[in-house]
């Protein structure tokens, strides 16, 4: 079964907050995913990855960095956060095209 | 542009009643379509997935969905639906090749009743 962990699963931070999301999947998968998920509107792809060092841009990367500092690890970073990025993350990893999510991270922007 | 479309945003069913969720997809060429579950609290799991061939394809705990390509659509299906049913359920459609990059819909929120 196709592990991937979320750290933290939740966070809360202020407006102009320095965010960094985690993921690790432990399956040696070559990509990793970042999507967003929000009411009305589903899933969106804020980043992807196909291997260390690797960054691709997914349909809604303003606001976001991501970085693949191994073939396990996988960060989200909000150098500067703002109120519309309150979402709930998730961080995937792929095998064959079957997607396998972590359990999510809650972030809230004051 | 390549996109799916969910036009229920949500569905209430009794228990041991039928249940089809609609999805409507927009892909140039052929699509390789899925369908994953969200349970309360959880992240999302794969239901079933389309690749070119049989248009109908099984998944778990009993979901079915069928393709259409003259109806762009890839509509899910169950007989009888249970309680453990209760979940938000996404279609989404493979638009970036090898990459295994999904684009989804906005989701439907499946609500059980006894």
């Amino acid at each position: 079964e196709a592990a991937v962990t979320q750290s933290p699963r939740n966070k809360v931070t202020v407006t102009g907050g320095n965010v960094t999301l985690s993921c690790r999947q432990t399956n040696s998968h070559n990509y990793m995913y970042w999507y967003r998920q929000d009411t009305g509107h589903g899933l969106r792809l804020i980043h992807y990855s196909y291997g260390a060092g690797n960054l691709q841009i997914g349909d809604v990367p303003d606001g976001y960095k991501a970085t693949r500092t191994t073939q396990e690890d996988f960060f989200l970073l909000l150098e500067l956060a703002s109120p519309s990025q309150t979402s709930l993350y998730f961080c995937a990893s792929s095998s064959a095209e079957t997607l396998y999510f972590g359990s999510g991270t809650r972030l809230t922007v004051l | 542009a390549q996109s799916v479309t969910q036009p229920d945003a949500r569905v209430t069913v009794s228990e041991g009643a039928s249940l089809q969720l609609r999805c409507k997809y927009s892909y140039f060429g052929t699509p390789y379509l899925f369908w994953y579950v969200q349970y309360p609290r959880q992240g999302l799991q794969l239901l079933l997935k389309y690749y070119p061939g049989d248009p109908v394809v099984q998944g778990v705990n009993g979901f079915e969905a069928e393709f259409s390509k003259s109806n762009s659509s890839f509509h899910l299906r169950k007989a009888s639906v249970h309680w453990s049913d209760w979940a938000v359920y996404f279609c989404a459609v493979n638009t970036g090749g090898l990459s295994g990059k999904l684009t989804f819909g906005e989701g439907t929120q499946v609500t059980v009743i006894s």
